[in-house]
């Protein structure tokens, strides 16, 4: 079954102590992106990725890193998670015609 | 810069009633166009798209949307709606060209009552 994984799907830590949200996805994608949403905002992006070893700044970059040393795998890194960081995850992967695919999501709380 | 501006957060309506849920963009360019539906604790599943071609696109559950290039609005409509349509709607955009980047609108929670 094509689909994209999210782990944790539920996750409260505490100011400063670094996290990482791991995604994979089984469609061959080249395109892998993370979001966040938020009540009133909708999905802002966050980093995305359009191949291994190619990733770029979306619109909320700041506090967030990622890596893609493998097509599949798109981890969210949280190097000092901040009570701002308080929110709903979201990764995608994406067709080049830009129907992305979405994972269950990862709900974060930083206390 | 594209952007998505959904006009409604909220939309009650009654089972069996008729919907509209609006969305309109802004863009220099052609664009392809999305709707996702988010249902209760869930992640996004895709709607239906326009990328080409028709500007009636029909989709999954019964949902279509027609593109109107000269109001640069995607609205989504559903004659008859059911219980379970209660969701959160969210249209968006990208860019002929530059297909990577997905902008999203705020969101319109549809509720859909008894």
């Amino acid at each position: 079954e094509a689909q994209v994984t999210q782990n944790p799907r539920y996750l409260i830590t505490v100011t400063g102590k670094k996290l990482t949200v791991t995604c994979s996805q089984n469609m061959n994608h080249e395109y892998m992106s993370w979001y966040r949403q938020d009540p009133g905002l909708g999905l802002r992006q966050i980093y995305y990725s359009m191949n291994v070893e190619v990733t770029d700044k979306g619109d909320v970059p700041e506090g967030y890193k990622v890596s893609r040393k493998e097509k599949r795998n798109f981890p969210l890194i949280l190097e000092s998670p901040s009570p701002n960081q308080t929110s709903l995850y979201f990764c995608a992967s994406a067709s080049r015609l830009g129907e992305q695919f979405f994972g269950p999501g990862t709900r974060l709380t930083v206390l | 810069a594209q952007s998505v501006t959904q006009l409604d957060s909220q939309v009650p309506v009654f089972e069996e009633a008729p919907v509209e849920l609006r969305c309109n963009y802004s863009s220099s360019v052609s664009v392809y166009l999305f709707w996702y539906v988010q249902y209760p604790n869930q992640g996004l599943q895709l709607l239906l798209k326009y990328l080409s071609g028709s500007t009636l696109v029909k989709g999954i559950n019964g949902f279509e949307a027609e593109f109107n290039k000269s109001q640069t609005s995607f609205h989504l409509r559903k004659p008859s709606v059911h219980i379970s349509d209660t969701a959160e709607y969210f249209c968006a955009v990208s860019e002929i060209g530059d297909t990577d980047k997905l902008i999203f609108g705020t969101g319109t929670r549809l509720q859909v009552f008894p």
